[in-house]
């Protein structure tokens, strides 16, 4: 357990449903992000966050995507119009500090299947 | 732009005998490298990095990795492989997002499943 925590852990919906992802990061932790990560790929970058302000979104993140994280403490991630292509495991993480020197840690992640 | 290459999908290796799982890199100015782990249907735990240093670097559960400028290579390594090491590694490289700032996110490489058979 490395001390981030996601809710669900699966997810199973049907085409064109709205989804959304809690993470809980570790409490002293500024910096969060999302990823995303399909079969036989690592995982890709999606949004970070620090405290409280979203400051780089990939291109990988449409406009069906949003992220928040009020207050600077959990996020949550909104997928609208779920779509098939949508269908991976989302994986958030947090690091304290600057410089990138310090690790991330991940959470278990949501798998999401879209029907 | 930085990447990482990890030029094996699996890895097979006999319980007890020494491990190796490869990754090379490429990266404008100083490499910043990660290893981590993935077993199934868990997150991403992390094993081990390297920032600046010494060039052997040891992390969790008797992992070390070899950082290596001239050939960009950071290979995973363990002595003696456990059957309970079989899982999915990840080699990791950052990158800027944003330098005013100094924000980074990760570059993962495509994963090398290692299978040790008992």
């Amino acid at each position: 357990d490395t001390g981030v925590s996601q809710n669900p852990r699966h997810k199973i919906t049907k085409r064109g449903q709205n989804v959304t992802f809690r993470c809980d990061p570790i409490s002293e932790h500024n910096r969060l992000y999302w990823y995303r990560q399909t079969l036989g790929q690592g995982p890709e970058f999606l949004t970070y966050f620090q405290n409280e302000a979203q400051l780089e979104k990939s291109r990988l993140l449409s406009d069906r995507f949003s992220a928040e994280r009020p207050k600077g403490s959990f996020s949550t991630l909104e997928i609208q119009r779920t779509e098939q292509g949508d269908s991976a495991m989302y994986l958030c993480a947090s690091s304290l500090g600057t410089g990138g020197r310090n690790e991330q840690f991940f959470g278990p992640g949501t798998r999401l299947t879209v029907l | 732009a930085q990447s990482v290459a990890q030029p094996e999908d699996q890895v097979n290796v006999a319980e007890g005998n020494p491990l190796t799982v490869k990754c090379t890199y490429s990266v404008s100015g100083n490499p910043y490298l990660f290893w981590y782990v993935q077993y199934p249907n868990r997150g991403l735990q992390f094993l081990l990095k390297y920032i600046t240093g010494d060039n052997l670097v040891k992390g969790s559960y008797g992992f070390e990795a070899e950082f290596n400028k001239s050939q960009t290579s950071f290979h995973l390594k363990k002595p003696s492989a456990l059957v309970s090491d079989s899982a999915l590694y990840f080699c990791a490289v950052r990158d800027m997002l944003r330098r005013t700032s100094g924000t980074y996110k990760y570059i993962f490489g495509t994963g090398t499943r290692l299978k040790v058979l008992a």
